[in-house]
């Protein structure tokens, strides 16, 4: 079946500093990946997403690279603000499972002064 | 654009009770999908609908039944809430032709 693995967290990080959150999966199949991200209180927000092996998915600020060799979609961000505390998830689809999203369990980062 | 609208946004009930979370879109996606959100464990989904009429089993469902009348609505209901079904569940639904998953800003359930 799919799984998705990611670094435990809270992630506790200084302004500007830089983000690395790992995530690496198992599928069957070809998975489409993403990240989501999750503001306190709110729902779920598509961060980026990529769909095929090299692809780079990228949305304020954020990127992270499909790597099939090594099943890994790590998040990266240069520059971390105040503003992207929250709990980041990485999940995946594929196909022939009927659209059904796996999730890693949340990384939580926390971004200080 | 209301998007996915879930009511309501918290509901604390006693074991034993029965109750209905609803999920509602207006952007006439196919699929819709219920899911619960524990400490530690991501999300996890309980039951899916690829379309009006149809629907089918997740990861977690005992405890749950749902439906799919319209395009429009999926509600989930609890039929005999217990402590373990204290959680926060999201409603999510997709496209046919695009992989982005849009998510209603969740129900937060506590059964005492």
């Amino acid at each position: 079946g799919n799984s998705v693995t990611q670094m435990e967290g809270p992630v506790t990080l200084s302004e500007e500093a830089f983000l690395t959150i790992n995530c690496t999966y198992t599928a069957t199949g070809y998975p489409s990946l993403f990240w989501y991200v999750q503001y306190p209180g709110e729902g779920l927000q598509l961060l980026l997403k990529a769909t095929k092996a090299d692809d780079k998915g990228s949305n304020k600020g954020f990127e992270a690279t499909y790597r099939k060799e090594t099943t890994s979609f790590h998040l990266e961000k240069g520059s971390v603000q105040v503003s992207d505390s929250a709990v980041y998830f990485c999940a995946l689809v594929t196909t022939g499972t009927a659209s059904k999203l796996t999730f890693g369990t949340g990384t939580r980062l926390q971004v200080t002064l | 654009n209301a998007g996915v609208t879930q009511t309501p946004k918290f509901q604390v009930l006693k074991t034993g009770q029965s109750m209905t979370l609803q999920c509602a879109q207006d952007m006439n996606h196919e699929y819709m999908s219920w899911y619960r959100q524990d400490p530690g464990m991501g999300l996890r989904l309980i039951h899916y609908s690829v379309g009006a009429g149809i629907t089918d089993q997740g990861e977690v469902p005992n405890g749950y039944n749902v439906s799919r009348s319209t395009t429009e609505d999926f509600p989930l209901r609890l039929l005999s809430a217990a402590p373990s079904q204290t959680s926060v569940y999201f409603c999510a639904t997709r496209s046919d032709r695009v992989y982005g998953y849009t998510f209603g800003s969740g129900t937060r359930l506590t059964v005492v």
